[in-house]
């Protein structure tokens, strides 16, 4: 089954550490995003890629770094800048973005980070 | 600029109960309107979608209607059951600007007890 795959379910990271979120899809769709969720505040865009070798900040970057070399694959960083890094990342993708019809986002099933 | 705004949770409903959650936008281009529902601990599932005006998206009898002239999108259900427990969000994607990414209301949390 095709699907958006995010590894690993849990992680914690201790104090002035970079931690790597993974973020798989087999889709086959070009857009790519991740969002930062937080208790009453909904989604909250980081980072997004419209295609391979290029990628946008959306509206909290900072503190995070993103890379996408393959299509199928979004890393997303959380380094040690991120002050409070502790939140439920969830990485999504689409056929495109904005302007090219109603492309509906499939997400995985999240990251949950936290501070040791 | 773009965005979206929907009614404060949490709704506290019994099984059986008419769900309404209200949903209201702001765009400057042509959005396409979506509703995303969220169980506990996962990611978000594409619930409806609806592409222009007077369209009604429909799904697991749930409905939305966009409403044009009112700039809304409000998800309904006629009988609620416990399982449709979950937050649920929804998003616009401005089909007029390209290359922006969909935007999202906070989220509305349900709660349905039997």
């Amino acid at each position: 089954d095709g699907g958006i795959t995010q590894s690993p379910k849990y992680l914690f990271r201790k104090e002035g550490q970079n931690v790597t979120l993974s973020c798989e899809q087999n889709l086959n769709h070009d857009a790519m995003y991740w969002y930062r969720q937080d208790p009453g505040q909904g989604l909250r865009l980081i980072y997004y890629s419209q295609i391979v070798n290029d990628f946008q900040k959306g509206d909290i970057a900072e503190g995070y770094s993103v890379s996408r070399e393959k299509k199928e694959s979004f890393p997303l960083t959380v380094t040690s800048a991120q002050k409070n890094p502790t939140a439920f990342y969830l990485c999504a993708s689409s056929i495109g973005l904005g302007g090219q019809g109603a492309w509906p986002q499939h997400f995985g099933d999240g990251t949950r980070l936290s501070i040791l | 600029g773009n965005s979206v705004t929907q009614m404060e949770g949490p709704v506290t409903l019994s099984e059986e109960a008419f769900l309404t959650i209200n949903c209201t936008y702001t765009a400057t281009g042509y959005p396409s309107l979506f509703w995303y529902v969220q169980y506990p601990g996962e990611g978000l599932q594409l619930l409806l979608k609806a592409t222009k005006a007077d369209d009604k998206g429909s799904n697991k009898g749930f409905e939305a209607t966009y409403r044009k002239e009112t700039t809304s999108f409000h998800l309904e259900k006629g009988s609620v059951q416990v399982s449709d427990s979950a937050v649920y969000f929804c998003a616009l994607s401005d089909q007029g600007q390209a290359g922006t990414a969909l935007i999202f209301g906070k989220g509305t949390t349900l709660s349905v007890s039997s």
